[in-house]
């Protein structure tokens, strides 16, 4: 069992429909990532969040949205996604130092949600 | 410019024999190294991380990695490979960057394991 829990497993939505992913973690850890992940492909990064600001944002389209309410939660909201989305949504989180310095930590990750896009 | 490269897309064993995965990392500062594992529908799942302490790093379920700065090379390793051990993994390097925990992604290598 991984100890950065992903919901919901699969989600299967339309191109017009709003839904969102959710992330928890226990762990302690005050930075949390989101990742796509194609078939046959390594992760991508789209947003970092460190002590639940958003710090990291690589250029990811406004139809993804993340939210991080508090130190355990991460939610990424999806409205108006293209069929291209249709992809392996990874989070995780990490250990950071409290200056925010650098951090040899790794990185722990959920089982992610199974996005289809009809 | 910071870079990872996994040698083999995919490598092919028989049960019971010897498991090598080459990794190869570009890095202008001392990095940490990591590999991960990924089973069919699952998350990444951290093997063993090279942190700047012991060169030869043991991780869970038997595999081990030799960091060689000379070489620039961080290869996984395990002795006798089992059924269980056939999925993704990827090298992972963490450049000294200070700020946020960014990790840049070998592409792959798949290991395929034959009874």
């Amino acid at each position: 069992d991984t100890e950065v829990t992903q919901t919901p497993k699969h989600l299967v939505m339309g191109m017009t429909n709003k839904k969102s992913l959710k992330c928890e973690q226990h762990m302690g850890h005050r930075a949390m990532y989101w990742y796509k992940q194609k078939a046959k492909k390594p992760p991508e990064l789209m947003f970092v969040y460190s002590y639940e600001k958003l710090s990291i944002n690589e250029s990811v389209p406004s139809r993804f949205s993340p939210e991080c309410p508090n130190s355990s939660l991460l939610n990424l909201h999806l409205h108006a996604l293209q069929p291209e989305d249709s992809a392996l949504y990874l989070c995780a989180s990490s250990q950071e130092t409290p200056d925010r310095g650098y951090s040899n930590q790794p990185q722990h990750f959920g089982d992610g949600t199974r996005l289809s896009i009809l | 410019a910071q870079s990872v490269t996994q040698l083999d897309s995919h490598v092919s064993v028989s049960e019971g024999t010897p498991v090598l995965l080459r990794c190869n990392y570009s890095s202008s500062y001392s990095p940490s190294l990591f590999w991960y594992v990924q089973h069919p529908n699952k998350g990444l799942q951290l093997l063993l991380k090279y942190t700047s302490a012991a060169t030869l790093v043991k991780g869970i379920n038997g595999f081990e990695a030799e960091f060689k700065k000379s070489e620039t090379s961080f290869h996984l390793t395990k002795p006798s490979a089992h059924m269980s051990d056939a999925a993704e993994y990827f090298c992972v390097v963490r450049p000294f960057s200070g700020g946020y925990n960014k990790l840049i992604f070998g592409a792959g290598t798949r290991l395929a394991v034959h009874p």
